[in-house]
């Protein structure tokens, strides 16, 4: 399996719950994103890495996201106390390195659902 | 400035017929222009890309047409088969991180 694997697939927590969702890109890219998309919406950036520190997380909605690349390949994105609003399907890409024209693979993405 | 308008939100085609889909944008600073395919329950997967200093380009029975002065691009299926039917979203590159459209569903019928 060569593509970008996402864990879990589903994730149903309670609201105010912490929750970790994992990302394991492909192997070699140096590049690794995270986008949210919301049911009949497209994909929402939020953050990005090159290597292991966030070159761009301007996409975060606040500080409740963090998310962390500690060996420069998996990704752990972590929400803390979350709401009922922060259900969706959180995606991971990579890419082989940033730049113009290098093509972002995407994972099947997790679902999460906050009751 | 960083969003990227999509039409339309539906679409059903005959198959074998030309599917259409427009996009917009007004920012400047975007640089490269992908068009993802979505299947339900499945992330993104690129389809083909365009730079803003090419006007079309084609790859099998996909086309980008890109208009730079009028700050639009369109993806066009020729042939349209029942397998095209998926979620079709434009994008823009800003700095490393895309902007995705709203998407359009499409619909081909037998």
């Amino acid at each position: 399996g060569a593509g970008v694997s996402q864990t879990p697939s589903n994730k149903v927590t309670e609201k105010g719950k912490y929750v970790e969702l994992r990302c394991d890109p492909i192997s070699g890219h140096t590049a690794l994103y995270w986008y949210r998309q919301s049911l009949g919406q497209g994909p929402e950036f939020l953050i990005y890495f090159q290597g292991t520190g966030a070159a761009d997380d301007s996409g975060l909605p606040n500080d409740r996201f963090f998310a962390v690349r500690p060996e420069g390949s998996v990704s752990t994105l972590k929400i803390q106390r979350t709401e009922r609003g922060d259900s969706a399907v959180y995606l991971c890409a990579s890419s082989l390195r940033q730049g113009v024209y290098n093509e972002q693979f995407f994972g099947p993405g997790t679902r999460l659902t906050v009751l | 400035q960083q969003q990227v308008k999509q039409s339309p939100q539906s679409l059903i085609v005959q198959k074998g017929g030309i599917s259409i889909i427009n996009c917009a944008y007004e920012n400047t600073a975007f640089d490269y222009f992908p068009w993802y395919q979505q299947f339900p329950g499945k992330g993104p997967a690129l389809l083909i890309a365009i730079r803003p200093d090419v006007s079309e380009k084609k790859e099998g029975r996909f086309t980008i047409s890109f208009n730079k002065s009028a700050k639009q691009f369109s993806l066009h299926i020729m042939d349209s088969q029942p397998g095209d039917s998926a979620t079709y979203f434009c994008a823009a590159r800003n700095t490393d991180k895309l902007i995705f459209g709203t998407g359009t569903r499409l619909q081909v019928f037998p």
